[in-house]
């Protein structure tokens, strides 16, 4: 059972450009969680979402950032417009219940030049 | 908010010496909480996790113990090894959320020194 794949590993972009992070569950799990890691800092909370549907989302900052957990294919975070402080880690989790255990993926590292 | 604080942020001991990290939440209503170690570059893995229902669990090497009344749990390892070095985050599930999602501790950098 092969465990939370994010995709990619590594992403470079230059300030304004577009980040998209890709995240696919473990089998069977049908909540994704995203977090964000800042260097030297803990994860923090940005959105979770079950299958089609966004359930909380009070992570996440108003604006250039979006989410989404489509019916077929992976989890997608997307941030718009990219500034230097979006530069961090980005981990999802998926949980095969509501309240479950979350199975964190190995993460996104994102640097915006 | 909601707030778990973590300590110490730094913890050095001598190979087969214990460790012990420990968190305090601030929401009364959490009723679950991981521990999570993360080596360098690589994701957080679940080591240990503790509900509400119970004071302590163990497997292996490592014990939780949580005091409800008091707000905090800690993370106790025993018999360290050099492997056992790693960031280690303490967590707490929001207790008037439905969602399961965590609050995190800033992180520990543990060092076994051989």
């Amino acid at each position: 059972n092969a465990g939370v794949m994010q995709n990619p590993r590594h992403l470079v972009r230059r300030r304004g450009q577009e980040a998209r992070l890709r995240c696919s569950p473990m089998k069977g799990h049908s909540h994704v969680y995203w977090y964000r890691q800042l260097p030297e800092e803990g994860l923090k909370f940005m959105v979770y979402l079950q299958k089609e549907n966004i359930i909380d989302e009070s992570g996440m900052p108003k604006e250039r950032f979006s989410a989404e957990f489509p019916k077929e294919g992976p989890s997608i975070l997307r941030i718009q417009q990219v500034v230097r402080g979006d530069s961090a880690a980005y981990f999802c989790a998926s949980s095969p219940l509501e309240k479950g255990t979350q199975y964190f993926g190995p993460g996104t590292r994102l640097l915006v030049l | 908010g909601e707030n778990v604080e973590q300590h110490p942020s730094t913890l050095s001991v001598q190979e087969g010496d214990s460790a012990v990290i420990k968190c305090t939440y601030s929401d009364s209503a959490s009723n679950y909480f991981p521990w999570y170690k993360q080596e360098l570059g690589k994701r957080p893995q679940l080591i240990i996790d503790i509900r509400s229902n119970v004071g302590e669990k163990k497997d292996q090497r490592i014990a939780v113990t949580l005091n409800k009344t008091a707000k905090h749990f800690s993370l106790h390892i025993t018999e360290t090894q050099p492997e056992d070095s790693a960031v280690y985050f303490c967590a707490a599930s929001i207790g008037s959320s439905n969602t399961g999602k965590l609050i995190f501790g800033q992180g520990t950098t543990l060092q076994v020194k051989p």
